[in-house]
């Protein structure tokens, strides 16, 4: 069975950085893109970041991009978040989502979300 | 970019038919998922693929498309229907791309 399971979130100052993981168990790993999608308070999905499965491509939102770096550590099954120089309209739920396949197929696996919050 | 328009609520009577649309530029031409997120809970995927139902997804959910807008439709509504419904998918221009998101109410 799936699982992904986020860890990570918190309370950061504006301009501060957190990293953000997703442990991921229950199917190849290193076979699939990830992604992060994240949820404002009583927002819509807004999509964030995606790797490829060998983590050779990265994708960004025109939002986060130079801010936030996707990673993964495929050894340990690992999906990274980095985000710095963050800002209250990052104030989000996060989530890890794994790709069914390629960049047209849907998010077959969410996590259960990590809420960051950004704020003085 | 490439935009999603979903209307912000629907609302339908209980055992009625409930019809969510997704309008976007020449969405035929893409290939669509739906997702439900109840309240406090990650998204689910109900249809991918335009009109595909994962197992485990009842048969009244079903999906459609034509030139310019995306249908979600549900029949005969039941309360644990009720959930935010997001539309989804990939441009070549914009990457991953969600609706807004409607709020589907069963009275």
């Amino acid at each position: 069975e799936v699982h992904l399971v986020e860890s990570g979130g918190g309370l950061v100052q504006p301009g501060g950085s957190l990293r953000l993981s997703c442990a991921a168990s229950g199917f190849t790993f290193s076979s699939y893109a990830m992604s992060w999608v994240r949820q404002a308070p009583g927002k819509g999905l807004e999509w964030v970041s995606t790797i490829s499965a060998n983590g050779g491509s990265t994708y960004y939102a025109d939002s986060v991009k130079a801010r936030f770096t996707v990673s993964r550590d495929s050894s340990k099954n690992t999906l990274f978040l980095q985000m710095n120089s963050l800002r209250g309209e990052d104030t989000a739920t996060y989530y890890c989502a794994k790709l069914l396949a390629g960049s047209q197929t849907h998010f077959d696996y969410w996590a259960q979300g990590t809420l960051v919050t950004v704020s003085s | 970019s490439y935009e999603l328009t979903q209307p912000l609520s629907v609302s339908v009577a209980l055992g009625q038919t409930a019809r969510i649309t997704c309008g976007g530029n020449k969405i035929r031409s893409k290939t669509v998922h739906w997702y439900q997120q109840k309240a406090g809970q990650a998204p689910v995927v109900v249809i991918y693929r335009d009109v595909n139902r994962p197992s485990g997804i009842p048969e009244r959910f079903s999906g459609s498309t034509s030139e310019d807008t995306a249908t979600l439709t549900i029949t005969r509504a039941q309360g644990g229907d009720e959930a935010d419904y997001y539309c989804q998918v990939w441009d070549s221009s914009t990457a991953w791309v969600f609706g807004g998101g409607t709020k589907l109410t069963v009275l």
